[in-house]
């Protein structure tokens, strides 16, 4: 089981669009359409705030949206805010009730 | 609205057995999936397993040896027990739930970390 891969930073300014990739294999990410995306804080627990691919939990904004393609996922957050800075974090149902997360983004607002 | 609250040792030295219990108010423990996750310093997150309504559980091959997931209905809560810990074990520990193969609602985190 290897992490699936994520650049290891992003950056935008306010107000413009970000995308951060999730690239794994067709025995997880490209296997299955259940992969989820988090944000993180640091100091707080992680946030759901993308399942089934591109699903938003109620509460999440419209600003976080998510796709896939083969064995790759991507997160996308538009009208970049400062709030927004933070660690995401992609997951993916891997078979047998196992799990594998990416290797984390971090994404800071210039 | 269920929240998860976690507690256990911080402070571990090589050998010993990391014990973590996470309890589960405003809800079930029955009729839903539970996991633990880590984070060590600087890394990513990591799956360590996870416990079914029935009590079943499964566990992240690279630490199976080492680890139990338990769950008790009766305290409405469930634990994490990995053995034979070595520094490459410190990490922030999180209790989470399980639902639509995703994770939302995480326990607040627990700092573990092994030293001699």
């Amino acid at each position: 089981q290897s992490a699936l891969t994520q650049p290891a930073s992003v950056s935008g300014s306010p107000g413009q669009s970000i995308t951060i990739s999730c690239s794994g294999t067709s025995s997880d990410v490209g296997g299955y359409n259940l992969v989820s995306w988090y944000q993180h804080h640091p100091g707080k627990a992680p946030k759901l705030i993308i399942f089934w691919g591109s699903k938003r939990p109620s509460g999440v904004s419209n600003r976080f949206s998510g796709s896939q393609s083969g064995n790759t996922a991507s997160l996308t957050i538009s009208g970049l805010r400062a709030e927004d800075e933070a660690d995401y974090h992609c997951c993916s149902y891997a078979g047998g009730s196992s799990y594998v997360f990416g290797t984390g983004t971090k994404v800071t607002v210039l | 609205q269920v929240q998860l609250q976690q507690w256990g040792a911080g402070l571990l030295k090589p050998s010993e057995t990391l014990s973590l219990t996470c309890g589960v108010f405003g809800g079930s423990l029955s009729g839903y999936y539970w996991i633990w996750i880590r984070q060590p310093p600087g890394k990513g997150l990591e799956w360590i397993g996870e416990i079914d309504h029935s009590g079943s559980s499964s566990y992240n091959p690279s630490l199976e040896s080492r680890v139990t997931i338990s769950g008790d209905t009766s305290k409405n809560q469930f634990a994490l027990r990995l053995s034979s810990v070595i520094a490459a074990d410190t990490a922030v520990y999180y209790c989470a739930n399980i639902r639509n193969n995703a994770f939302d609602i995480w326990g607040q985190g627990t700092m573990v970390t092994v030293s001699p």
